[in-house]
């Protein structure tokens, strides 16, 4: 069974526009919810959260926002940097235990 | 650095021998999660232990097994090995009374042959 759902294996992105990756999730009793960043052969590195409570956290150039009724979360990118090349996962935690991860999304952003 | 370590970085073995993979979980961190990611796919919840005990399994075969120990370092434990189980193995380590976030260290290549 499938917790978390990205339905978009990838997306190309020109440098200096907004990227926008989306991620649902199927069951509402997860109230913490997070995105993560992974280049090739190294570990997942943790980006940003937001908990249940809020609908929007910002961090420098990610924001991320939370629908719980629609149970969906996605990230915004602005300025989309070719650094940000990379496969971004979104997660979804029950108070920081049993973390549960999507499939990936890979961004590509075109210099 | 997440402060995560697993060991070794690459292992190659044959079909049918046992493995066992390491974490060292950051400083502090009870919680330690393993995950699979096979062939560019996503990461697959195999097992949480919490303070030495399992917590939440996910999606791990009876052929795989894993502990945590007094140090609360883990290890994954993998036998029989299929060509089907050459995958990343991922450790991670949290702690919720330090922040919800859980932390990755930079895995483990297993490759069966």
């Amino acid at each position: 069974d499938q917790q978390v759902k990205q339905n978009s294996p990838s997306l190309s992105v020109q440098e200096g526009r907004i990227s926008i990756l989306n991620c649902d999730y199927t069951n509402s009793m997860f109230d913490y919810f997070l995105w993560y960043k992974k280049y090739p052969a190294e570990g997942p590195t943790f980006l940003i959260s937001i908990s249940s409570i809020k609908d929007k956290n910002e961090d420098g150039r990610f924001t991320v926002f939370l629908n719980k009724s629609a149970k969906h979360l996605s990230l915004h990118i602005v300025p989309s940097q070719p650094g940000d090349s990379a496969v971004y996962f979104c997660a979804v935690s029950n108070t920081g235990n049993q973390f549960y991860f999507g499939t990936g999304t890979s961004l590509t952003v075109i210099p | 650095d997440s402060g995560v370590t697993q060991t070794p970085k690459h292992l190659i073995t044959a079909t049918g021998q046992r493995v066992t993979l390491r974490c060292s979980p950051r400083s502090g961190d009870l919680s330690v999660y393993w995950y699979q990611q096979s062939l560019d796919q996503g990461l697959q919840f195999l097992i949480q232990y919490y303070n030495g005990e399992e917590r939440a399994k996910g999606n791990i075969l009876e052929r795989f097994s894993a502990q945590q120990f007094p140090d609360l370092h883990s290890e994954l434990n993998l036998s029989s090995l299929e060509l089907g189980d050459s995958a990343l193995y991922f450790c991670a380590s949290s702690s919720p009374d330090r922040g919800a976030e859980a932390f990755f260290g930079q895995g483990t290549r297993l490759t069966v042959v």
